[in-house]
């Protein structure tokens, strides 16, 4: 079993949409959870960081940590099409190492 | 935000030859730093975690002769591919995690073409 499961994709959304990330994780000691955004041929920006269990919200982004069921989201609100591109999560026990979900790729239409 | 940068952003080597890639966090010390690998359409491959002033951590699999980490300062984090082949080419990437947080911060990644 993998340390981070997350669905690939690729997902597509009208824009305007709600769009729902998710990844889950076999392992109770993780306790920072992030969330990059990757465009193509470039590198992985944090988007969202949170330490512990609970919610966190940044403009049009939440990120929802659930250590109870070993999930965690990010949903993003009025989704525009410059939100196209690759969504990875990852998380780490110490930030010492981290693992990452293998990415999901959104598309946002026009 | 927390800024790392790379450098060069792409570069194209003859097979044989040695290249080194930098990677600098801007407003911030990192005392530990990151190497990754990405193929297309692929996720992140840890190459190497280093640790300024001691030797850099390997990934089981990754030659350490191969790819030569040099993380010399507190701001500074060098990958050296030696005698590189074409199957080397590749996206590499690097990451700084600020002392005493927990997330990670990456560069915009090095474009490899050997030919």
């Amino acid at each position: 079993q993998k340390e981070v499961e997350q669905d690939p994709g690729p997902l597509s959304v009208p824009e305007g949409a709600i769009v729902s990330l998710n990844c889950t994780y076999s392992n109770s000691a993780f306790q920072y959870f992030m969330w990059y955004r990757q465009y193509s041929r470039k590198g992985p920006e944090l988007l969202m960081y949170t330490y512990s269990s609970g919610n966190k919200e940044d403009g049009r982004f939440t990120a929802q940590v659930d250590k109870s069921s070993k999930y965690i989201s990010l949903f993003i609100r009025d989704s525009q099409p410059s939100d196209s591109a690759t969504y990875l999560c990852a998380m780490s026990v110490t930030g010492n190492q981290f693992y990452f979900g293998t990415g999901t790729s959104l598309t946002v239409i026009p | 935000g927390a800024v790392v940068s790379q450098h060069p952003s792409w570069v194209i080597c003859k097979s044989g030859t040695s290249v080194k890639i930098e990677c600098r966090s801007l407003d911030f010390q990192a005392t530990t730093m990151f190497w990754y690998r990405q193929f297309p359409k692929q996720s992140l491959m840890l190459m190497a975690t280093s640790n300024e002033g001691s030797k850099a951590t390997y990934e089981q699999g990754v030659e350490k002769d191969k790819f030569l980490i040099n993380h010399a300062s507190l701001t500074l984090s060098t990958l050296t591919v030696t005698s590189a082949h074409p199957e080397d080419s590749s996206f590499y990437i690097c990451s700084a995690r600020p002392p005493q947080l927990g997330e990670q911060y990456f560069g915009p990644g090095t474009r490899l073409t050997v030919t």
